[in-house]
């Protein structure tokens, strides 16, 4: 168990909805990280919060939006959601923006 | 900006065999971390080098981080089935940290 946690564990929605992913840091970490899976595919970074304030972006889709609230959890906002969003979507988070990164199970998202 | 990649993508050894991965970053690394995710898991933080030239080892598992700081790689001797998954290089540059694109290894029994 890393300590960070993810919910929901599965999402199951339709073409064109919104949906919310949530994240809990381990105790104490500042920095939270959101990446993409998809099917066999590496790591897609997506976006970092330090402290509540965005730190670094990556491939992030304009029709997505993360933001981390002052006790330090954070959501990932994906909007217009289409099939190829269809992925595994992991939460990490680290003491700091070089420290080591601890994951989260995971949230996986079916788009049908 | 900082690419870090890594090959091979995929691995497909006979267990007892050797294993090797290998990163390159185009720039400078403070430090690279090296990650494993099993199937069906979430990766999970293996080491970190820091220094120029640094080799740790656990078990059967040995990391190398260059002398220029800017490659690295992962060793694993005599393979066995509990070492499959994909594993990740991920290297920090000014604070910035940037994954590979991981290498799957398969181990036939």
């Amino acid at each position: 168990d890393s300590g960070v946690t993810q919910t929901p564990k599965h999402l199951i929605t339709a073409t064109g909805q919104r949906v919310t992913l949530r994240c809990s840091p381990r105790s104490g970490d500042l920095s939270v990280y959101w990446y993409q899976q998809s099917l066999d595919q590496g790591l897609q970074f997506l976006i970092q919060y330090y402290n509540g304030e965005e730190r670094a972006k990556g491939n992030i889709l304009e029709r997505f939006s993360a933001q981390q609230f002052p006790d330090l959890h954070s959501e990932l906002n994906l909007s217009s959601l289409e099939l190829g969003d269809s992925a595994l979507y992991f939460c990490a988070s680290s003491g700091g923006p070089s420290y080591e990164q601890y994951f989260g199970p995971g949230t996986r998202l079916t788009v049908t | 900006g900082q690419q870090v990649m890594q090959i091979p993508q995929y691995q497909h050894v006979q267990e007892g065999e050797d294993f090797t991965t290998y990163c390159n970053s185009s720039t400078t690394l403070s430090n690279i971390q090296w990650y494993k995710q099993r199937p069906g898991g979430h990766p999970v933080f293996l080491i970190q080098l820091v220094k120029s030239g640094e080799v740790k080892k656990q078990k059967r598992l040995t990391f190398q981080f260059g002398e220029a700081k800017k490659n690295s790689s992962l060793h694993i001797t005599a393979t066995q089935t509990t070492d499959v998954g994909t594993y990740f290089c991920a290297g920090v540059d000014n604070n910035d940290m940037r994954f590979g694109a991981g290498t799957r290894l398969t181990v036939k029994p």
